[in-house]
């Protein structure tokens, strides 16, 4: 099956920094990804929607200065976390979808934590 | 509009004993199925699908699930669990032809030894 990668898989930052997620498709192109915030023992909570070429589609409530999305190549979306604050620790994940079928394929999560 | 529930959010089972995780859904046009499996501190990966053809889908890890729509029930069985088989596992779905992807709250599954 298609292959996701999601870099770094845990980041340890100071709050007010900000921190930067990677999520490639290694070997697919991806037009559309997805990035998700899982909260211990709950379900994913979907953030935004990544196009490339075009900006992403925010979910209510999301912040679009907190949580930036870049996705300016076929095989790369990226999530930055801006001013990082302690309540932004979370699992973050990101997926892309497959073509025929609406499968998704998940990175391997990345766990940040903001001290 | 589409939701997704699972039903019992922790199932605990015996090894070797039948898994059942429940799944129920609404959709107003014809939905395509998904469970994934969870493990900790992992993304999320795929068990089965079902899309169109036959309502009993067969996934890895010898789990399967059948798809029926006069119940709008997509339950994932599988009849001997192994302790490997802890972990979180969702059920999803998506509209045909659509595009966003609704999740379940997931069901925790414990295995005894």
């Amino acid at each position: 099956g298609a292959v996701v990668s999601q870099h770094p898989s845990r980041v340890i930052c100071k709050s007010g920094t900000s921190v930067k997620i990677e999520c490639r498709s290694l070997d697919f192109q991806a037009t559309t990804m997805f990035w998700y915030r899982q909260f211990p023992k709950q379900s994913l909570m979907l953030m935004a929607t990544s196009n490339e070429g075009s900006k992403a589609t925010y979910e209510q409530g999301v912040e679009k200065d907190k949580f930036l999305i870049n996705h300016a190549s076929l095989t790369l979306s990226t999530l930055t976390v801006t001013s990082a604050h302690p309540e932004d620790s979370s699992f973050y994940i990101c997926s892309a979808r497959g073509l025929a079928d609406g499968e998704l394929f998940f990175g391997e999560g990345s766990r940040l934590t903001v001290l | 509009a589409q939701s997704v529930t699972q039903l019992g959010s922790h199932v605990s089972v015996s090894e070797g004993a039948l898994v059942l995780l429940r799944c129920n859904y609404s959709s107003s046009v014809p939905p395509y199925l998904f469970w994934y499996v969870q493990y900790p501190n992992q993304g999320l990966q795929l068990l089965l699908k079902y899309t169109t053809g036959a309502t009993l889908v067969k996934g890895i890890n010898g789990f399967e699930a059948e798809f029926k729509k006069s119940e709008t029930s997509f339950h994932l069985t599988k009849p001997s669990a192994h302790m490997s088989d802890a972990a979180e596992y969702f059920c999803a779905v998506s509209p045909t032809g659509g595009f966003k992807t609704i999740f379940g709250a997931g069901t925790r599954l414990f295995v005894k030894a």
